[in-house]
């Protein structure tokens, strides 16, 4: 049972526009969030994080959303770059419980810039 | 470059062979992993590891035993290989609890 889910397996977007991300959880004890973005032929590669006590943290191009409400978060990517493509995966941590410092992975999605 | 090293990066195995996989880190991190990526799944974790001497079973540990004689290493073994083992193999560490990982490049595992 998956309790990190990315519902959108692919997304396409132009050059120079806004890609959104997002990705969904079911166990309300992760406090933790982070997103990879993956290469082919590459292992995932850390871009962005954040904790429970925010509902925004910016890096750059990259921004995430928290909605602990909604158990819901978004990566946002402006503007978009053709180097952007790549697999994104959103990832989630419980801190409170023995599973502290295990990740769990959602399936991914395929992003793909065009020019 | 410091990081995480995976060897072997492929790998073709016939059903009911063994193998062992090595993951090297030179971070000084307490904390290894192992994951599995099999398309629309994600990534499932194995076995990890807290610490020098310490291992943990994961979400999907059944048909592998890990090993962490040494900090800097955390071996993935397959005792009789599957089909259903074909998977691509990540090992990641991390310095803690509160901390992004950094993961290897992954092993392409064939079972046949």
């Amino acid at each position: 049972d998956q309790q990190v889910k990315q519902n959108s397996p692919s997304l396409s977007v132009q050059e120079g526009r806004i890609s959104i991300l997002n990705c969904d959880y079911t166990n309300s004890m992760f406090d933790y969030f982070l997103w990879y973005k993956k290469y082919p032929a590459e292992g995932p590669t850390f871009l962005i994080s954040i904790s429970s006590i925010k509902d925004k943290n910016e890096d750059g191009r990259f921004t995430v959303f928290l909605n602990k409400s909604a158990k819901h978060l978004s990566l946002h990517i402006v503007p978009s770059q053709p180097g952007d493509s790549a697999v994104y995966f959103c990832a989630a941590s419980p801190r409170r419980t023995d599973s502290w410092g295990k990740l769990q992975f959602g399936a991914g999605t395929q992003v793909v810039v065009t020019p | 470059n410091a990081g995480v090293t995976q060897t072997p990066k492929f790998r073709v195995l016939k059903t009911g062979q063994s193998m062992t996989l090595l993951c090297a880190q030179d971070m000084n991190h307490e904390y290894m992993y192992w994951y599995r990526q099999d398309p629309g799944m994600g990534l499932r974790l194995i076995h990890y590891s807290v610490g020098e001497g310490t291992t943990a079973k994961g979400e999907v540990p059944d048909g592998y035993n890990v090993s962490r004689l040494k900090k800097q290493n955390f071996l993935l073994g397959l005792e009789s290989a599957a089909p259903s083992q074909t998977s691509v193999y990540f090992c990641a560490s991390s310095p803690g609890t509160g901390y992004g990982y950094t993961f290897g490049s992954g092993t392409r595992l064939t079972v046949v």
